[in-house]
């Protein structure tokens, strides 16, 4: 069974650009997650999908982040403009419940430039 | 401010010996304690979880403490191994309310030497 995959593993983009990042979940997992590790802190949450509606988005950073799930299936995740301080690694995780185990991909490393 | 503080960020243990990394935690609310693994190139995995009414888990080489009165957890790394050398993270979370909504350390960067 695959796991969580996400595109591209590697994004290097000017300042100002727009990048998007995809994740897809396991096949089932209705419930999508994104998180972001930035200049080596700690892993933070960003939000929590449930099928293709938003559940929890308190830990977006700004309105140049967009998150969509359409159809319940991948996720997409867009930085519309890139500033520098968005550069870090960002996961997406699924669960095939709220409280079920979380399964993380590889991690998109975004750095802008 | 950072919710769970993580230390060391950095370990280096020689090949047989005891690895500890220690956790402490700020919300009395939190009633899920995860560890994820990572290594290079991959995404963090589920190592070992516990729940607040356990003082102690163990699975294997790997045993979580955990003192509810200190607000502190640890992992142990019983008899580590080269192929244990990953970055680890301790995660919190109010699973019955939040689900994977995660609150993760800093990291500590395991090196185990041969």
């Amino acid at each position: 069974e695959a796991g969580v995959t996400q595109f591209p593993s590697h994004s290097v983009i000017e300042k100002g650009q727009t990048v998007t990042l995809r994740c897809d979940p396991i096949s089932g997992h209705d419930n999508l997650y994104w998180y972001r590790r930035v200049m080596g802190k700690e892993i933070k949450f960003l939000l929590h999908f449930v099928k293709e509606s938003k559940q929890d988005e308190s830990g977006m950073p700004n309105n140049r982040f967009l998150a969509e799930r359409t159809g319940g299936t991948y996720s997409t995740l867009k930085v519309q403009p890139a500033e520098l301080e968005d550069s870090g690694v960002y996961f997406c995780a699924s669960s095939q419940t709220p409280r079920g185990e979380a399964f993380f991909g590889q991690g998109t490393r975004l750095t802008v430039v | 401010q950072q919710q769970v503080k993580q230390s060391p960020q950095s370990l280096i243990v020689q090949k047989g010996g005891i690895s500890i990394i220690n956790c402490a935690y700020e919300n009395t609310a939190f009633d899920y304690f995860p560890w994820y693994q990572q290594f290079p190139g991959k995404g963090p995995a589920l190592l070992i979880a516990i729940r607040p009414d356990v003082s102690e888990k163990k699975e294997g080489r790997f045993t979580i403490s955990f003192n509810k009165s200190a607000k502190q957890f640890s992992l142990h790394i019983m008899d580590s191994q080269p192929g244990d050398s990953a970055t680890y993270f301790c995660a919190a979370s109010m699973r019955w309310n939040a689900g994977n909504m995660l609150t993760f350390g800093g990291g500590t960067r395991l090196m185990v030497k041969p």
